[in-house]
């Protein structure tokens, strides 16, 4: 069963505007993390977010924030002001803590993003 | 610069061949991990070692296997190798046995093609 969940496979946002990018989660884990990573088209990945399970606020870093919605098992990015720069394949991670080990990250199928001059 | 290196950044092989990818995880960093990426499957866990030691498997096949020497670079080496193994492969590294809450680094990835 997916455990991340991006419905979004591609989207465009108009220049200075917000845009939120979709992401649901599946755990019966109580205690988990929530990454959003951004790969532009050169293919790195890029961390920009964190969001614990246990978290009160919701993450923001910049000019990104997470909607972290604990009892739907959503935790949406929002970008504000989207630049030209923002265009990138946006991917929700979650850690997982099978077999003992807390490094492995499951990864959504991503989300496309294309911001508009 | 991330910090982890990983080399070749571009391969080209023909199918049944075997494969060696190289991981210099970054300065300190103990754990190293690796990940598929291909068009079909995404993003996929692969194996993580930390401190010479295999911590936990993930959708590996069996025609690959890894390890991490003394000096803590990793190689993942991929056999028998089929069209289907055609992927970008990443590296990651932290310091610790987990994740922290600020991610872990990511090298620039290998992209191999089986032809």
């Amino acid at each position: 069963a997916q455990k991340i969940t991006q419905t979004q496979p591609g989207m465009f946002v108009q220049e200075k505007e917000a845009v939120t990018l979709d992401c649901t989660y599946d755990t019966s884990d109580p205690s988990y993390g929530l990454f959003w990573y951004k790969q532009p088209s050169s293919g790195e990945m890029i961390f920009l977010i964190y969001q614990g399970s246990y978290d009160q606020q919701n993450a923001t870093e910049g000019r990104y924030s997470l909607n972290f919605q604990k009892a739907r098992k959503s935790a949406n990015l929002v970008i504000s002001a989207s630049q030209l720069g923002d265009s990138a394949m946006y991917f929700c991670a979650m850690r997982e803590y099978e077999g003992g080990s807390q490094g492995n990250l499951i990864f959504g199928k991503g989300t496309k993003l294309s911001v508009k001059p | 610069d991330s910090g982890v290196t990983q080399t070749p950044k571009h391969l080209i092989t023909a199918t049944g061949q075997r494969v060696t990818l190289r991981c210099s995880p970054r300065s300190g960093d103990l754990s190293v991990y690796w990940y598929q990426q291909s068009l079909d499957q995404g993003l996929q866990f692969l194996i993580q070692y930390y401190n010479g030691e295999e911590r936990a498997k993930g959708n590996i096949l069996e025609r690959f296997s890894a390890q991490q020497f003394p000096d803590l670079h990793s190689e993942l080496n991929l056999s028998s190798l089929e069209l289907g193994d055609s992927a970008l492969y990443f590296c990651a590294s932290s310091v610790e046995d987990r994740i922290a809450n600020y991610g872990y680094t990511f090298g620039s990835g290998t992209r191999l093609t089986v032809v």
